[in-house]
């Protein structure tokens, strides 16, 4: 089974601090994802990367960045958090099609719930 | 704006019967989409997929329907049981993928 680990279920961090959420996939899969989840809004596409040190801006990227140093590990960066970034951030995983376009399904983490204080 | 969505919210079934969850998209050029269940506390979990050169997938107690003509997907539950209960939510792939906003399952004892 695909495993994707998020480093923390829970955050609670204050206004102005740079915050590091870190997620690892155990599958060997090119494609990695970071996604915020609100109620009434559900999920959102933040950054997404298909390949290390490769990164595209998803739906809301702004406030955001990412890394990915490593084809296993993606990490999601808020530069200076605020009260608006509370929220539930969903890792994903998955692997290329063969038209090098994600036609895989994607497999997420549990999540960590963020809290900006 | 939203191109994925879900006729209810919250759909509420007797444990034992079968479940419907809708699931409206209007990407007609979409070619893939997913379901996932995501339980309380939990991320969402990859249940079944379907693309769009076929219009019917059966799995373990669920069949995912797809009609390309009115653009819209379903998933069928089999003989629920209370650990279906979740929100489920529909996927799409067209230039991306996008997620609709989810559907309650709620079963009743």
């Amino acid at each position: 089974d695909v495993k994707v680990t998020q480093s923390s279920r829970y955050l609670v961090k204050r206004t102005g601090e740079k915050v590091f959420l870190e997620c690892v996939q155990d599958m060997d899969h090119e494609n990695m994802f970071w996604y915020r989840q609100d109620p009434g809004l559900g999920l959102r596409l933040i950054y997404f990367s298909y390949d290390v040190k490769m990164k595209e801006k998803g739906d809301i990227p702004e406030g955001y960045s990412v890394s990915r140093e490593k084809k296993e590990r993606f990490s999601l960066i808020l530069e200076s958090a605020s009260t608006n970034q509370t929220s539930m951030y969903l890792c994903a995983s998955s692997l290329i099609g063969p038209v090098g376009v994600s036609n895989q399904p994607q497999h997420f983490g549990d999540g960590t719930r963020l809290s900006i204080l | 704006g939203e191109s994925v969505g879900l006729h209810l919210p919250t759909l509420s079934v007797q444990e034992g019967d079968n479940s419907i969850i809708n699931c409206a998209y209007s990407n007609s050029a979409s070619d893939y989409f997913i379901w996932y269940k995501q339980e309380s506390g939990k991320g969402p979990q990859f249940i079944i997929d379907i693309r769009s050169n076929m219009d019917k997938r059966q799995g373990q107690r669920v069949t995912v329907l797809l009609n390309k003509t009115v653009k819209h997907l379903s998933l069928q539950i089999a003989a629920t049981q209370p650990g279906d209960s979740a929100v489920y939510f529909c996927a799409e792939m067209g230039d991306g993928l996008t997620f609709g906003k989810g559907t309650h399952l709620i079963i009743q004892p």
